[in-house]
This record gives structure tokens, C-alpha cells and sequence, in this order.
């Protein structure tokens, strides 16, 4: 089946420790992209790419590094430079030309 | 301005009402908008897409207004499954990354 994996489901960290968010999609899309959710918030963006080796900062990049090594795979690291690192991250997938997008199950991450 | 806004609700109707949600975005170079729906804990999906001639999915009905730059979304003889959290999606002009709103909830109550 295609589509868009996150692993893990459940993350727990201690402070000052930096994390890696995986995602992977099967999907052939082009474009990926990281959000950010918060309780009661929308989603913010946090960096995206379009195309392998390359990527953009989205508007909360601060904290946040990542590498679009292969077509298929996006991982996030969460640096302990992130103030405030506990939240519900969502990974993104779309086609060239296209904007509709289409999430992975996302990654709660807990900061002790 | 922030640049996509949705009254977040919450929305309380009774089963079988009629319930429409309101979204304006502040970029008037805007191109693509969607409706994505997100239960509770869950990461959103793609309800519909929002064409300049609007676009109706059985009990669903979204409408575009560029002119007062909002999109809509009629959701008629609402059902207890259709409580959720509504978000609202705009097209950046840079390029494919979406903006989204921060959400209505709905709860449809028997």
C-alpha cells in the first residue's frame, strides 16, 4: 500500500537531548514538508523541500535541522537548541504541480 | 492580518442541522485552497479541494469567494461522525507549501 510512514508514534527525550523524527512515503511525491501542531493551534510549518539536496525554511525553522538525502525519505532532527520541543509533528507529501497534500499518522514527541 | 483565519467553534449542532464554517486568507494571489478534517489526535486528511466554481461531495458543498477572499464549507444533515476539527488550507506564493488555519471544531450531538 502507498503512503506516508512516521516512526515512532510516541517519542519521549530528555532535555538537551537532539532527536530524529523519521518519514518516509512511497508515494513517488516530489515535495515534502515537516509541521509543527500544538494543542488548540494550527499547523506551522517548519521546513519543506521540493526536491532531493534541497530544502527550505518554513516559519518556525529555528531548532530544527533536515535532510532530503533520498526522494522517499525526509527525517526531521529536533536540536536541543528547540526551546519548547513538545508537540504533535506531521509529515507532508505532494506531487509535482499538485498542493494537495497528504500527511503521515504524525510523531507526538514529549520533552522531559 | 494573519493570513489565514477560521472562527475555531467550537460548533455544538444537533444531528441532521446544517453547519457552515468560514475561512478568510489575506493573500489575494492565492490559487489553491482546501478543507481538511482532523479527529482528535489524528493527522488531518483531505476532505475537498475548493475550485473557483465551488464543489459539492454528497452532504459536503465548498465554495470559493475571491472576491472577499474567504472559502466556505456547507456540511448539511450533519452526523454524529462528521465531529471533528475542520481546517481550512491556502496556497502560499512561494511555492506548494499550504498555510493553514488553525481550526473549527464541530461536535454533532444526538
Amino acid at each position: 500500500d502507498g503512503g506516508i510512514t512516521q516512526s515512532p508514534k510516541y517519542l519521549f527525550r530528555k532535555e538537551g537531548q537532539n532527536v530524529t523524527l523519521s518519514c518516509e512515503q512511497n508515494l513517488n511525491h516530489d515535495a515534502m514538508y515537516w509541521y509543527r501542531q500544538d494543542p488548540g493551534q494550527g499547523l506551522r510549518l517548519i521546513y519543506y523541500s521540493q526536491i532531493v539536496n534541497d530544502f527550505q525554511k518554513g516559519d518556525i525553522a529555528e531548532g530544527y535541522s533536515v535532510s532530503r538525502e533520498k526522494k522517499e525519505s525526509f527525517p526531521l532532527t529536533v536540536t536541543s537548541a528547540q526551546k519548547n520541543p513538545t508537540a504533535f509533528y506531521l509529515c507532508a507529501s505532494t506531487l509535482r504541480g499538485s498542493h494537495e497534500q497528504f500527511f503521515g499518522p504524525g510523531t507526538r514527541l514529549t520533552v522531559l | 492580518r494573519k493570513e489565514v483565519e477560521q472562527d475555531p467553534g467550537p460548533f455544538n449542532v444537533p444531528e441532521g442541522a446544517t453547519v457552515a464554517f468560514n475561512c478568510t486568507y489575506s493573500n489575494s494571489a492565492s490559487q489553491s485552497f482546501f478543507w481538511y478534517r482532523q479527529d482528535c489526535r489524528k493527522e488531518p486528511k483531505l476532505l475537498m479541494s475548493v475550485y473557483s466554481s465551488g464543489n459539492e461531495d454528497g452532504r459536503f458543498t465548498a465554495q470559493l469567494n475571491r472576491a472577499s477572499q474567504y472559502i466556505s464549507l456547507l456540511i448539511r444533515d450533519s452526523k454524529l461522525s462528521d465531529s471533528a476539527t475542520y481546517l481550512c488550507a491556502v496556497n502560499t506564493q512561494a511555492g506548494t507549501a499550504l498555510i493553514f488555519g488553525k481550526g473549527t471544531t464541530l461536535s454533532v450531538s444526538s
